[in-house]
């Protein structure tokens, strides 16, 4: 079945560090990609999404694009502040009426100051 | 404003209680879903429902029945509540279309003590 593998955590950086979150995906067909993010006492927020192959979703500094030869959607931060710290979670969505999202198992980035 | 808001935020209840969760969309979307989320943040799909009809049923207790009066409501009961269903339950809705996108509700944070 369809599945998501997020990098271990947690993650730690200064302010201004880059940041990369590695993400791999195992689906049959052509999966749509997102990345939510789950701020400290709220809900998921839909971050960025990809829809296929080569696209790039990007939102607020964060970028990660679609890659169906490595099977990869990996995020991306070249400045990271403390307002991202929060949970980020890697997830892949079917296609049609049935389809559901599949996450990974998130990782927690803390950034500070 | 157009948004998934479940009801209550937070529930603390005695094992062995019944307890309801609500859910509503104003988005017109087609499908809702149920997400467990436990203590370590993982997310798990426990439901949808497309239309007022079930499409899917993870491996879930029977004691979780979920309820969609209408494609706006997605409601979910839990009989006999246990320690083990304390956890964050998300509702979610996505519109049916080839490669959905999804929006969550904020979370109803369970505490069965």
């Amino acid at each position: 079945g369809d599945s998501v593998t997020q990098m271990e955590g947690p993650v730690t950086l200064s302010e201004e560090a880059f940041l990369t979150i590695n993400c791999t995906y195992t689906a049959t067909g052509y999966p749509s990609l997102f990345w939510y993010v789950q701020y400290p006492g709220e809900g998921l927020q839909l971050l960025l999404k990809a829809t296929k192959a080569d696209d790039k979703g990007s939102n607020k500094g964060f970028e990660a694009t679609y890659r169906k030869e490595t099977t990869s959607f990996h995020l991306e931060k070249g400045s990271v502040q403390v307002s991202d710290s929060a949970v980020y979670f890697c997830a892949l969505g079917g296609t049609g009426a049935n389809s559901k999202l599949t996450f990974g198992k998130g990782i927690t980035l803390s950034v500070r100051p | 404003d157009t948004a998934v808001s479940q009801t209550p935020k937070y529930l603390v209840t005695q094992m062995g209680n019944d307890k309801s969760i609500k859910c509503e969309q104003n988005l017109g979307h087609d499908t809702m879903y149920w997400y467990k989320q436990d203590s370590k943040k993982f997310l798990k799909i426990m439901f949808s429902y497309n239309n007022k009809e079930l499409i899917i049923n993870e491996t879930v207790p029977n004691r979780f029945s979920p309820k969609s009066p209408d494609k706006a409501h997605l409601n979910l009961h839990i009989n006999s509540l246990e320690l083990g269903d304390s956890a964050v339950y998300f509702c979610a809705s996505s519109q049916d279309r080839d490669r959905p996108s999804y929006t969550f509700g904020s979370g109803t944070r369970l505490t069965v003590v």
